[in-house]
């Protein structure tokens, strides 16, 4: 268990549906970051948040939001789903977005979209 | 982009030191090498990150040229559950670890 809870595991979907990923940090980790990962793309950095403020954007989709609550847990919606958005979802933390400190990924939530 | 040139795959055979290679010739004075690893479809593992100087921890150790424009990592003892896509980034000021295709190491008994 590396401290970065994320729910669900699984999602299976319709294109044209909504759906939302949560993330639970590290304690004591300020810092949040979506990654998605498909077969033909690898890990790819969605968005990043800083207690609570957007810190940076990656290659995330309008049809993709996210947030980050005041208690640090994260969400990333995807809405308008399609086929293409099918792929594994990650979530890492950190104590703080300065380089010498690493993150730590959870497990993922692998999203099928039909 | 990923900063960082990796070969695609390598092998190892069990017991022996796995030593993976990363270029990262346009590395800035203040930038991070980092090392993560991915076992099939897991969560990207944290393994070693160094700045300039040669590090060592339980997992691996990093040896970084003192042009600081190639690393390796690496693996004492490489084991069969050392079979993974390694990764090495170069993390910038703004604290974004941006992955590229990484090495796949096979473990062989």
């Amino acid at each position: 268990d590396s401290g970065v809870t994320q729910t669900p595991k699984h999602l299976i979907t319709a294109t044209g549906q909504r759906v939302t990923l949560r993330c639970s940090p590290r304690s004591g980790d300020l810092s949040v970051y979506w990654y998605q990962q498909s077969l033909d793309q690898g890990l790819q950095f969605l968005i990043q948040y800083y207690n609570g403020e957007e810190r940076a954007k990656g290659n995330i989709l309008e049809r993709f939001s996210a947030q980050q609550f005041p208690d640090l847990h994260s969400e990333l919606n995807l809405s308008s789903l399609e086929l293409g958005d099918s792929a594994l979802y990650f979530c890492a933390s950190s104590v703080d977005s300065r380089p010498n400190y690493g993150y730590t990924f959870g497990s993922g939530t692998r999203l099928t979209v039909v | 982009d990923a900063k960082t040139t990796q070969p695609p795959s390598m092998d190892c055979a069990e017991g022996r030191a796995a030593n993976l290679p990363c270029n990262h010739s346009t590395i800035s004075g203040n930038e991070y090498v980092y090392w993560y690893r991915q076992i099939h479809s897991q969560g990207p593992q944290y393994i070693i990150h160094g700045l300039k100087n040669n590090e060592t921890n339980e997992m691996a150790s990093l040896i970084i040229t003192e042009d600081r424009k190639s690393s390796t990592l690496i693996l004492p003892h490489a084991t069969l559950r050392d079979t993974a896509v390694y990764y090495c980034i170069v993390r910038d000021e703004g604290g974004k670890l941006i992955f590229g295709q990484g090495t796949e190491l096979s473990v062989k008994p």
